[in-house]
This record gives C-alpha cells, sequence and structure tokens, in this order.
C-alpha cells in the first residue's frame, strides 16, 4: 500500500520563474494538506484541498495556489519564484470524517536561485 | 507569532536513558495533538497523538501527556536508542467548525542520542 507520493524529489528554479509540485496520497485518504518547511524550522500550513476545493488557507500570499483532481491527487503551484520560497515542500494526506492520520510524503525540495 | 513553540532547540541523551521533549502551546481552542519524527531528508513521520480530552495516553515507548491548564505538552521516550535521533515536532489542529484541519507545527527539538 504506497503512501504519499510527491514529485519531483529536488528541483532548481530560476527567481521569476514558475513551479509545479504534485503529490498523490495514500491509499483511501481524500484530503490533501501541503506545507512548507523552511531550514531549521517547522512545516507551516499553506492550503487543504478536499472535493476539489480549497477549504482552508494558511498565511501565504496568492502567488501559491493549489488544485485536486478527481482521484484526489494535488498540485501546488508558486508563481514569480523569490529566493525566500526555497524550501521544502511537503504534502500530507488524510481521510477527512476521520480527522487524524495525516500520513506526510517525504517533499520537494525546491531550491530558487 | 507561532501557535506552537518548543522550550529547547536541542537536547542530547545518553543511550538507554529516557527522553522529554517538552512543548507549550497557546491556542487553548485546540482540540487535537501530535508529536512527529523527521528524520533528515524525509518528511514527518507520526509518532503518537492526543485529544484535547484526554491528559495522557502511551504507545510503544513513548507517552504523550497534555497539560491543558498551561497548555502544556511533552513527548516521553523509553530506553532511547540511536535511532531515535531525529527532530521532533509537536503540532496542534484548531477545528474551526469549517471542518478544515491545517495543522500548526512548532520550531522542533533535535534529539541527539550519545552512546
Amino acid at each position: 500500500d504506497a503512501g504519499v507520493t510527491q514529485s519531483p524529489t529536488h528541483l532548481i528554479k530560476t527567481r521569476g520563474q514558475q513551479v509545479t509540485l504534485r503529490c498523490s496520497p495514500k491509499s483511501g485518504h481524500d484530503t490533501v494538506s501541503w506545507y512548507q518547511q523552511a531550514l531549521g524550522q517547522g512545516p507551516q500550513f499553506i492550503f487543504q484541498y478536499y472535493e476539489e476545493e480549497e477549504r482552508q488557507r494558511g498565511n501565504f500570499p496568492d502567488r501559491f495556489s493549489g488544485h485536486q483532481f478527481p482521484n484526489y491527487s494535488s498540485e501546488l503551484n508558486v508563481n514569480a519564484l523569490w529566493l525566500g520560497d526555497s524550501a521544502l515542500y511537503l504534502c500530507a494526506s488524510s481521510f477527512r470524517s476521520g480527522g487524524s492520520g495525516y500520513t506526510f510524503g517525504s517533499g520537494t525540495r525546491l531550491t530558487v536561485v | 507569532g507561532e501557535s506552537v513553540g518548543l522550550h529547547l532547540p536541542t537536547l542530547s541523551v545518553q543511550e538507554g536513558d529516557n527522553s522529554i521533549i517538552n512543548c507549550a502551546y497557546s491556542n487553548s481552542a485546540s482540540d487535537y495533538f501530535i508529536w512527529y519524527k523527521q528524520e533528515s531528508g524525509k518528511g514527518p513521520q507520526f509518532i503518537i497523538d492526543i485529544r484535547s480530552n484526554m491528559d495522557k495516553r502511551q504507545g510503544q515507548r513513548v507517552t504523550v501527556l497534555l497539560n491543558k491548564t498551561v497548555k502544556h505538552l511533552s513527548l516521553q521516550i523509553a530506553a532511547t536508542q540511536p535511532g531515535d535521533s531525529a527532530v521532533y515536532f509537536c503540532a496542534e489542529r484548531t477545528d474551526s467548525g469549517g471542518g478544515a484541519d491545517g495543522l500548526t507545527f512548532g520550531k522542533g527539538t533535535h534529539l541527539i542520542i550519545q552512546p
């Protein structure tokens, strides 16, 4: 039973570019959340998707957007990249009605140069 | 500022000793708390959780204590092993009533096991 899978594992982008990160949730999970983890810090909540809609959003600008597909997989898009966007981007999946049991992927390491 | 914080950035313990990692939270409306372990290059791994209507919960070699009066959470690891070396995060969930449940994490404590 596959857990949460994220792609790519590493990515280098230039300032001002756009990036798309992908996440496939754990089998049986229907909710996907995205987190940004800067070096030496705890993960910060970006947003959560359920039933293909953004349900909750953290303190992140509109440059950060997302999408959830009918198969529950999700994408995180970041436009106009800043150097400060360099971080580990984590995807976590869960089952909505359960309210717990979050499973994290290994993340995508984004470096903006 | 952060809703959830940790008291110590680094904790060094001898192999075989018990470890206690502490966490302070500020949102009294939080109803669910989780401890995660994160090893280098990996995502957070679930250790143990506790709901706000409980004071204590035990797992295999781990115990979580919740003191709602002082908004304090702790993780106790018994007989610490080399494989326990990692960064430990506490996280809280605040149910906004809309069903969404993003987690708020603290900065983390790096647990170092000395032989």
